[in-house]
C-alpha cells in the first residue's frame, strides 16, 4: 500500500529557504502516471494549495506563492521535494504532501502524508 | 484566486442530517464539476470523502453525498454519528491548472 512521509527542517529562520521532502513507499513514484502535490495548513487555519509536479515534470504553482516555490522530483530516490524561499512567520504551517492524479484526469488529492510542522522563527 | 466560502461551523444531533455549503464563483465551482470534499480530524491528515461533486471513493460511507447548484457545492451527511465530528474542506478546480480550497467548516455532533 502506497504511503507518503514528509521530512525536513522543523525550524527555519526568517528570510531563509524552507526545504521538505516527501518519501513515497510501497510503490514507485513513476508508476501510474500520477502527479504529486504540496498543501499547507497554518495552525488553526484552513488548507492552502501550494503546487504540484506533473508526471512529465511540469510544475504548477499557486499564483500567490509562485515566485518563491520550487517543486521537484527525484525518481532515483522515489521522492519529491518542496523549496520555499524568503520565508516569514506567515509561512509557519503544517506541510502535507499528497498524490494528485490530475495527469489521469482527476482533480482531487487521494492520498496524503501525515504532515510536518514547519515553524519560521529566529 | 480567492478561497471558497464555507460556514465556519455547523452542528447536528446524532441521526440527523446536515449540509455544508461551499460557495465559489463562475470561474471555479460554477464552471467545473471538479469539486472535492475532505474530512479532517484533529491532528490528522485530510481524507478524501467526495470527488467530482458527487462521487464517493471506495470505502467512504454512503451517508456522505455531494451536489452542486450554480456556484455553490454542498456536502450532506445523513444519519449523523459521533465519529463524523471533524473539520470539512471543499476544493475546486479554478482554471489555469490550479485548485482552490474552502476555508473549512467545523462540524459538531451534539
Amino acid at each position: 500500500q502506497l504511503q507518503l512521509q514528509e521530512s525536513g527542517s522543523g525550524l527555519v529562520k526568517p528570510s531563509q529557504t524552507l526545504s521538505l521532502t516527501c518519501a513515497v513507499s510501497g510503490g514507485s513514484i513513476s508508476s501510474g502516471g500520477y502527479s504529486w502535490s504540496w498543501i499547507r495548513q497554518p495552525p488553526g487555519k484552513g488548507l492552502e494549495w501550494i503546487g504540484y509536479i506533473y508526471h512529465s515534470g511540469s510544475t504548477y504553482y499557486n499564483p500567490s506563492l509562485k515566485s518563491r516555490v520550487t517543486i521537484s522530483v527525484d525518481r532515483s530516490k522515489n521522492q519529491f521535494s518542496l523549496k520555499l524561499s524568503s520565508v516569514t512567520a506567515a509561512d509557519t504551517a503544517v506541510y502535507y504532501c499528497a498524490r494528485f492524479p490530475v495527469s489521469l484526469g482527476y482533480w482531487y488529492f487521494d492520498l496524503w502524508g501525515r504532515g510536518t510542522l514547519v515553524t519560521v522563527s529566529s | 484566486q480567492s478561497a471558497l466560502t464555507q460556514p465556519a461551523s455547523v452542528s447536528g444531533s446524532p441521526g440527523q442530517s446536515i449540509t455544508i455549503s461551499c460557495t465559489g464563483t463562475s470561474s471555479d465551482v460554477g464552471s467545473y464539476n471538479l469539486v472535492s470534499w475532505y474530512q479532517q480530524h484533529p491532528g490528522k491528515a485530510p481524507k478524501l470523502m467526495i470527488y467530482e461533486v458527487s462521487k464517493r471513493p471506495s470505502g467512504v460511507s454512503n451517508r456522505f453525498s455531494g451536489s452542486k447548484s450554480g456556484n455553490t457545492a454542498s456536502l450532506t451527511i445523513s444519519g449523523l454519528q459521533a465519529e463524523d465530528e471533524a473539520d470539512y474542506y471543499c476544493c475546486s478546480y479554478a482554471g489555469s491548472s490550479s485548485v482552490v480550497f474552502g476555508g473549512g467548516t467545523k462540524l459538531t455532533v451534539l
